[in-house]
């Protein structure tokens, strides 16, 4: 079946470092992958997403890596702020035509000042 | 510009009552339309989505049913909610296969 997992609960790190978010993923079949970032008691927000026919997409300090060797996504955020701390999702459009997400358990990102 | 409305944002319910969240997306037509839940600490589950109107779409058995009575309004209902059904739920459209989903606030449920 299909399943998104990501490697790391939780992800503590010093603000002003970069911060790498992982997620494995088990469809061979999708391609179209996406990260959400969720702040407490919100919906997800839409971050950066990639297609399948990419490796790297660059965003305002974000960058989506995809390697579809060993079916892994990661997420760098650059000088990581304390605005960043929240829970990070991965996605992935799955083998459907209907466009619905599946998404991974999610990372907590802690920022310390 | 499109937005997406989801209301109550808390709701507090009894054991047995019945359930209607209203989901209404603006600014978009036909889109695809999906409530997800989400348990504490946990990611989203897909609960239904829709592709049209009266096309709903289930994910997993469950207590709760939904159902799209126009093109941009999503509702999920239940006739006797139970103590499982407490949660976070979240109302999703996106404009066709592979792109992004656009996340409305949230609903916390809790059953009491």
């Amino acid at each position: 079946g299909e399943s998104v997992g990501l490697h790391l609960p939780t992800l503590s790190v010093q603000e002003g470092d970069n911060s790498i978010i992982n997620c494995a993923y088990s469809n061979s079949a999708s391609d179209y992958f996406i990260w959400y970032k969720q702040e407490s008691g919100k919906g997800p927000q839409f971050i950066i997403d990639i297609r399948s026919n990419m490796d790297k997409r660059q965003g305002q300090r974000v960058t989506v890596l995809l390697n579809k060797t060993v079916k892994h996504l990661s997420l760098q955020i650059a000088a990581t702020q304390p605005g960043d701390s929240a829970v990070y999702f991965c996605a992935e459009s799955g083998s459907s035509n209907t466009g619905k997400l599946i998404f991974g358990q999610g990372t907590t990102l802690q920022v310390k000042p | 510009s499109q937005t997406i409305h989801q209301w109550p944002a808390t709701l507090v319910q009894p054991v047995g009552s019945p359930l209607s969240l209203e989901c209404t997306v603006e600014g978009t037509s036909n889109p695809n339309l999906y409530w997800y839940r989400q348990a504490a600490g946990r990611g989203l589950q897909l609960l239904f989505y829709s592709v049209g109107i009266g096309q709903i779409s289930s994910e997993v058995p469950q207590n709760l049913s939904a159902s799209r009575p126009q093109d941009r309004q999503f509702i999920l209902s239940s006739k006797k909610l139970l103590l499982s059904d407490s949660g976070f739920y979240l109302c999703a459209w996106s404009g066709n296969r592979d792109t992004e989903a656009f996340f409305g606030q949230g609903t916390r449920l809790t059953v009491v």
